[in-house]
């Protein structure tokens, strides 16, 4: 089935470095959503992005739509220690939201 | 706060035995997700419904089921539990079925197969 991949796995960065993170896939989608996951909570939608090319931006938060709709980015930029969490790139199969794959996760800690 | 509320936080139970997960989606929510997370296989999605219907179905277990009532909350049901469904699951509500509406997930019960 339709899989997506993340990258970093985990990262480790000092208070205030920017931070970058990618999803690919070997399928094409029409959408990509980024969620963040804190530790005892469920995942919570950062940004959703539905344009190839498309850049979205959600305070610190940049994100990017592929242009070959196979990947997408994220970026934090100036990170602080709340943005400690799990990012996770998810993607609807078909055109709603009924069915979301999810990648791995990357998992992020901010070393104050 | 997303408003989704699932019951219980922990739930510990042995092999073979069954268990039932409760969710209350958000007000106004006509539909309801269940995801299964584990570490080896992160999130997955199992099932959807709506208004009480089943309308997608994941990559849910024949020994898993569940339904949506009335009152619109959904309940999980996991039988002949084995020590590989140890596992956190969720429940996500969005305000309707398909296009473009956001889910928004519950904390979340985690499972515990000894």
């Amino acid at each position: 089935g339709q899989q997506l991949n993340q990258s970093p796995q985990s990262m480790f960065i000092q208070e205030g470095e920017d931070v970058s993170m990618n999803c690919t896939s070997s399928s094409i989608f029409n959408t990509w959503l980024w969620y963040k996951q804190e530790p005892g909570e469920g995942p919570v939608l950062l940004i959703a992005l539905y344009k190839a090319g498309e850049l979205t931006s959600n305070g610190r938060l940049t994100a990017q739509f592929g242009i070959t709709r196979k990947d997408s980015f994220l970026n934090i930029s100036a990170s602080i220690p709340s943005d400690v969490g799990i990012y996770f790139c998810a993607a609807p199969e078909g055109t709603s939201y009924d069915k979301v794959i999810f990648g791995p996760g990357t998992s992020l800690s901010v070393i104050p | 706060d997303s408003g989704v509320t699932q019951t219980p936080k922990h739930l510990i139970t042995a092999t073979g035995q069954r268990v039932t997960l409760r969710c209350s989606p958000r007000s106004g929510d006509l539909s309801v997700y269940w995801y299964q997370q584990s570490l080896d296989q992160g999130l997955q999605f199992l099932i959807q419904y709506y208004n009480g219907e089943e309308r997608a179905k994941g990559n849910i277990l024949e020994r898993f089921s569940a339904q949506q009532f009335p009152d619109l909350h959904s309940e999980l049901n996991l039988s002949s539990l084995e020590l590989g469904d140890s596992a956190l699951y969720f429940c996500a509500s969005s305000v309707v079925a398909g296009g473009n509406n956001e889910q928004f997930f519950g904390p979340g019960t985690r499972l515990t197969v000894l």
